[in-house]
């Protein structure tokens, strides 16, 4: 199956200041989200982005498939944005989403 | 609000004890997964169902038995349970598992102890 890694494990930012989280992964995927789970342990589906740009608001991604790599930008962070950050991939052998061990973003008023 | 409902909340339960965590979604979606989550570890598939029909099964031992009642709901029955069974239990759907671009949403979990 896919491998997918995820870079850096933890992240502490001050309020208003701007961030890159990076996702990696080892084969060709069709299919790369990005979620957000909040310290409550609610999963959002932040993108879905098998390819190219996107912005919601405040955040970004884009994936270069050709490069097996994908980027999640934050800009202006809060203290909302704060949680774990995964990425994860479609992995065609097991017909299965794999997840990366995440992102830890806290950000500090 | 998600359009993943899951209950209950949180379930406390003794090794003993049978229980069941429901699931339900209302967007069509033919696609429903029960995914577990450790603490500060990423989601583990568990489950998946295609067409109300079991299409996955990650090696989950026969103590957490999947059912899919309808294309609309999703429940795990839970007997004979063990302390290291403790988790958040997630339910997520997407339009369909072979229609590999289609995002997958959560439910907001339910919360286990076993006791």
């Amino acid at each position: 199956g896919i491998q997918v890694e995820q870079s850096p494990p933890d992240l502490i930012l001050q309020e208003g200041a701007n961030s890159t989280l990076r996702c990696n992964f080892s084969d060709s995927v069709n299919n790369l989200q990005w979620f957000h789970q909040n310290p409550w342990g609610q999963l959002i589906n932040l993108f879905y982005i098998p390819s190219g740009t996107k912005q919601n608001g405040r955040l970004s991604a884009t994936t270069v498939a050709t490069e097996r790599y994908s980027l999640l930008y934050i800009s202006s962070s809060q203290t909302t944005d704060s949680g774990v950050y995964f990425c994860a991939g479609w992995d065609t052998g097991r017909r299965a989403l794999t997840f990366g061990s995440g992102t830890r973003l806290q950000v500090q008023p | 609000d998600t359009e993943v409902t899951q209950t209950p909340k949180h379930l406390v339960m003794g090794m003993t004890n049978k229980k069941s965590l429901k699931c339900e979604q209302h967007m069509g979606h033919r696609a429903m997964y029960w995914y577990k989550q450790k603490a500060k570890k990423p989601p583990e598939l568990m489950f998946v169902y295609s067409y109300e029909k079991l299409s996955i099964n990650e090696s989950v031992p026969s103590r957490f038995s999947p059912e899919c009642p309808n294309s609309s709901l999703l429940n795990l029955h839970l007997h004979a349970l063990q302390p290291e069974d403790s988790a958040l239990y997630l339910c997520a759907s997407s339009q369909d598992v072979a229609f590999y671009n289609s995002p997958l949403h959560f439910g907001n979990g339910t919360r286990l102890t076993v006791t």
